[in-house]
């Protein structure tokens, strides 16, 4: 079944304990993505990945980190969580960057930083 | 710069149907989606319209596009309890910041009986 996995589900912490969320897809996707959804705001864009060793920052990158070493693989790091990231995260893939196209998107993950 | 805009809340009674509305900034913008949110779940892509389109249905749901006054709505006929949900649209923009969605605020759709 083609699907953006993402883990874990729920994951409640305390500030400056680093964490990961990891993001997995299986449909050989090049163009990769993280949003975060907050209450008014609907979904921001914090960091993207047009391809394998090849990322940037989207719209509220700050706190955040990402890597792309594999092409399925896509974790979304927190260095030195701070309550303010408490939020739902969303990973979204799509089959390329260059080109408009469905994107499809994990479960997500709702972090709560004490 | 990219602007989405949508009211926070609906409520409709089982059977009426119902019309959510969303504004958008970037002309530049070919494809606007609709997601779904249901609660706990992630986003379920409803459907999505072309920008030199007018009007998509597709069973229950209508898209009007109305490119002048960058206003677009979904209406779902004969709403049901399952409709339930907060409704996203977003515009897609490539750019250099790859096939990025710019999403509005989400309506929160109440479906009463």
């Amino acid at each position: 079944e083609a699907q953006v996995t993402q883990n874990p589900r729920y994951l409640i912490t305390v500030t400056g304990k680093k964490l990961t969320v990891t993001c997995s897809q299986n449909m050989n996707h090049e163009y990769m993505s993280w949003y975060r959804q907050d209450p008014g705001l609907g979904l921001r864009q914090i960091y993207y990945s047009m391809n394998v060793e090849v990322t940037d920052k989207g719209d509220v990158p700050e706190g955040y980190k990402v890597s792309r070493k594999e092409k399925r693989n896509f974790p979304l790091i927190l260095e030195s969580p701070s309550p303010n990231q408490t939020s739902l995260y969303f990973c979204a893939s799509s089959r390329s960057g260059r080109a408009q196209g469905e994107q499809f998107f994990g479960p997500g993950t709702r972090l709560t930083v004490l | 710069g990219e602007d989405v805009e949508q009211s926070l809340f609906l409520s409709v009674r089982e059977g009426d149907s119902s019309v959510i509305n969303c504004t958008y900034t970037d002309s530049s913008s070919t494809y606007l989606y609709w997601y779904k949110q249901e609660p706990g779940a992630g986003l379920q892509l409803l459907t999505y319209i072309f920008s030199n389109m007018d009007m998509k249905q597709d069973q229950r749901l209508t898209v009007l596009l109305n490119k002048k006054d960058k206003h677009l709505s979904l209406r779902i006929a004969d709403t049901q309890t399952g409709d339930s949900a907060i409704y996203f649209c977003a515009e897609s923009q490539v750019t250099g910041g790859g096939n990025k969605l710019t999403f509005g605020t989400g309506t929160q759709l109440k479906v009463e009986l």
